[in-house]
């Protein structure tokens, strides 16, 4: 069967590695999902985003999965840098709630070089 | 162009009084929101703005807590007999109409003594 990540509140990787964070989301009726990333001391910025009518969506470096099913989302970074260590955010939208997020519990990454 | 802002950055108020926070959203971006982030935990929503009017204002805690957005830009977040418990960051955040991607200040760090 398909295996679905455990959200983990920390991550650490060695830079160059790629990195997956994972985030469980609650609302079926979410039309919308968005990854942002935090750094310390600064709001969330928006990394990559993609409809509930998507199952994956590329940028640079990072790729974003939604599995509907078992309502999971997940965001790749190809060749970690030490400049992506932060907090990563998922967050959920529905069209109904006009852009009023709710997010998930963060991820911390850390990059060591 | 300017990002959004908000200030002060840092507040620190005792038990009891009452504190104004200031958000200057992106100029053009018609909806703006109010967040707010404990420590180690994501942005919970408080309120949001269409315009000069609060579309959605529950996610405000109790009655406390209030917001205006009198001209349609800048918004002020208001709060009447704090509690050790309303330590936060409260992060204010703007959108364009249409668009899903929220643009988030730097957040203000209110600490009640």
């Amino acid at each position: 069967g398909e295996s679905v990540g455990l959200h983990l509140p920390t991550l650490s990787v060695q830079e160059g590695d790629n990195s997956i964070i994972n985030c469980a989301y609650s609302n079926s009726a979410s039309d919308y999902f968005i990854w942002y990333k935090q750094e310390s001391g600064k709001g969330p910025q928006f990394i990559i985003d993609i409809r509930s009518n998507m199952d994956k969506r590329q940028g640079q470096r990072v790729t974003v999965l939604l599995n509907k099913t078992v309502k999971h989302l997940s965001l790749q970074i190809a060749a970690t840098q030490p400049g992506d260590s932060a907090v990563y955010f998922c967050a959920e939208l529905s069209n109904t709630n006009a852009g009023k997020s709710t997010f998930g519990d963060g991820t911390t990454l850390t990059v060591k070089p | 162009g300017a990002g959004v802002s908000q200030t002060p950055s840092n507040k620190v108020t005792e038990k009891g009084k009452y504190v104004e926070l200031r958000c200057d959203p992106i100029s053009g971006h018609t909806a703006l929101y109010w967040y707010r982030q404990s420590l180690g935990q994501g942005p919970e929503f408080l309120i949001y703005f269409q315009g000069t009017g609060a579309a959605d204002d529950s996610g405000l805690p109790n009655d406390r807590f209030f917001a205006v957005r009198p001209e349609g830009s800048v918004s002020t977040l208001k709060i009447q007999r704090t509690e050790r418990g309303d330590s936060a960051v409260y992060l204010c955040a703007s959108l364009r109409r249409a668009k899903y991607e929220q643009y988030f200040g730097p957040g203000t760090r209110l600490t009640v003594t």
